[in-house]
């Protein structure tokens, strides 16, 4: 198994720019998610998804889009990109069902905002 | 979901074992204590997780409390490459992690 891919490994922007980063995972997860991680703090959730269709909010969603059209893939779409989201985003995945939550990363990609 | 206290940063030498304290006070009975950790910039890795008892794997052992306020991480005979960010998460029914600033810990040789 792969696991958890994420790609690009690094991206540059401009302000206003749109994209979109990919995660992807082949352990049949139900639940995936996307975290930011800005320098020396803690991850933050931005949006996740406990199944196929359906998505919802984490703690700082504003500028992100998600979907969720099939259980492998689970793309992050940047809207209009703004220096605030100068980050590093990480995908996760786990299986949904008890409360044992142990949840896989990916390597993560590296977004700078001009 | 219950709010984790770590320090800041430790150093451990190599070959010793690594003790990581987490103070958790306000830990709900369904809610469990994980350890994960991060290693340099990489994505963070799952290490243990308990409710109760003390549990053990191939990475460490997490001993937690009788009254479940707290818990200490322990790697047995911590490398160079044990260097790494942990972080002490409780949380329980709910997907998502709630990551703080966790403990710096440095291994030095």
């Amino acid at each position: 198994n792969a696991g958890v891919t994420q790609t690009p490994k690094f991206q540059v922007l401009k302000t206003g720019q749109s994209m979109t980063l990919q995660c992807a995972q082949d352990m049949n997860h139900e639940y995936m998610s996307w975290y930011r991680q800005d320098p020396g703090m803690g991850l933050r959730l931005i949006h996740y998804s406990v199944g196929a269709g359906i998505t919802d909010q984490g703690e700082v969603p504003n500028g992100y889009n998600v979907s969720r059209s099939t259980t492998e893939d689970f793309p992050l779409r940047l809207l209009s990109a703004a220096p605030s989201q100068t980050s590093v985003y990480f995908c996760a995945s786990s299986v949904f069902g008890l409360a044992q939550e142990t949840q896989y990363f990916g390597p993560g990609t590296r977004l700078l905002v001009l | 979901d219950a709010k984790t206290t770590q320090p800041t940063s430790m150093d451990c030498a190599e070959g010793r074992a690594a003790n990581l304290p987490c103070n958790h006070s306000t830990i709900s009975g369904n809610e469990y204590v994980y350890w994960y950790r991060q290693i340099h910039s990489q994505g963070p890795q799952y290490i243990i997780h308990g409710l109760k008892n003390n549990e053990t794997n191939e990475m460490a052992s997490l001993i937690i409390t009788e009254d479940r306020k707290s818990s200490t991480l322990i790697l047995p005979h911590a490398t160079l490459r044990d260097t790494a960010v942990y972080y002490c998460i409780v949380g329980a029914g709910r997907r998502a992690l709630t990551f703080g600033s966790g403990t710096r810990l440095q291994v030095q040789p």
